[in-house]
């Protein structure tokens, strides 16, 4: 398996464009999770699916960011408007329920500037 | 959910064994001590996890104390490669990790 793929690795855009960031998990596991690392705050979770279902999305800083997860093997995560504070490394992860070794693997992340 | 503590830093010689201390006074009994590490800005990477048995795999050794109020993370022969921010986790489930500020360990020549 090619590991979590996360696009595009790097983004930039400007204050106000919308921003959409995607992710495809390993095939066969069933939990998924979205963090942002900054260097003020380390890594954050926003928010985490099982099974394609939203379970806990209290990390999501506010309404201008929405996550959906329309099937087993694909993710979004939307920010709009961005705002330059939104400048973060966002990282994917994946894990199988049945996974005996309870490992989360991670994707390489994306790298947002808003300008 | 136990608050985990780690020092900012560490250094260590390369090919020493690098001790990687973590304190969890609050752990309770169902939650795993859990061990991942970020290699620049790469994702987070998993090294081990552990209940109350000590346990060991190819990458390292984890050691919890009877008590289960710390834990220490032993790399046998440190290279350069494993020169990172080490995070330590206290959960039930893991599929819900938290990270915290880890200890940034610097393998030194």
């Amino acid at each position: 398996d090619a590991g979590v793929i996360q696009s595009p690795r790097h983004e930039v855009t400007e204050m106000g464009q919308e921003v959409t960031l995607r992710c495809k998990p390993i095939s066969g596991h069933d939990y998924l999770f979205w963090y942002r690392q900054t260097m003020m705050r380390g890594l954050e979770l926003l928010i985490y699916f099982n099974n394609n279902v939203p379970i806990d999305d209290s990390g999501m800083p506010e309404d201008r960011f929405s996550a959906k997860m329309p099937n087993a093997s694909f993710s979004t995560l939307k920010i709009q408007p961005s705002e330059p504070r939104d400048s973060a490394v966002y990282f994917c992860a994946s894990i199988t329920g049945a996974s005996a070794g309870n490992e989360q693997f991670f994707g390489p992340g994306t790298r947002l500037t808003v300008l | 959910d136990a608050k985990t503590t780690q020092p900012p830093s560490m250094d260590c010689a390369e090919g020493r064994a690098a001790n990687l201390p973590c304190n969890h006074s609050t752990i309770s009994g169902n939650e795993y001590v859990y061990w991942y590490r970020q290699i620049h800005s790469q994702g987070p990477q998993y090294i081990i996890h552990g209940l109350k048995n000590n346990e060991t795999n190819e990458m390292a050794s984890l050691i919890i104390t009877e008590d289960r109020k710390s834990s220490t993370l032993i790399l046998p022969h440190a290279t350069l490669r494993d020169t990172a921010v080490y995070y330590c986790i206290a959960r039930v489930f893991y599929n819900d990790m938290r990270f915290g500020a880890g200890t940034r360990l610097t393998v030194k020549p």
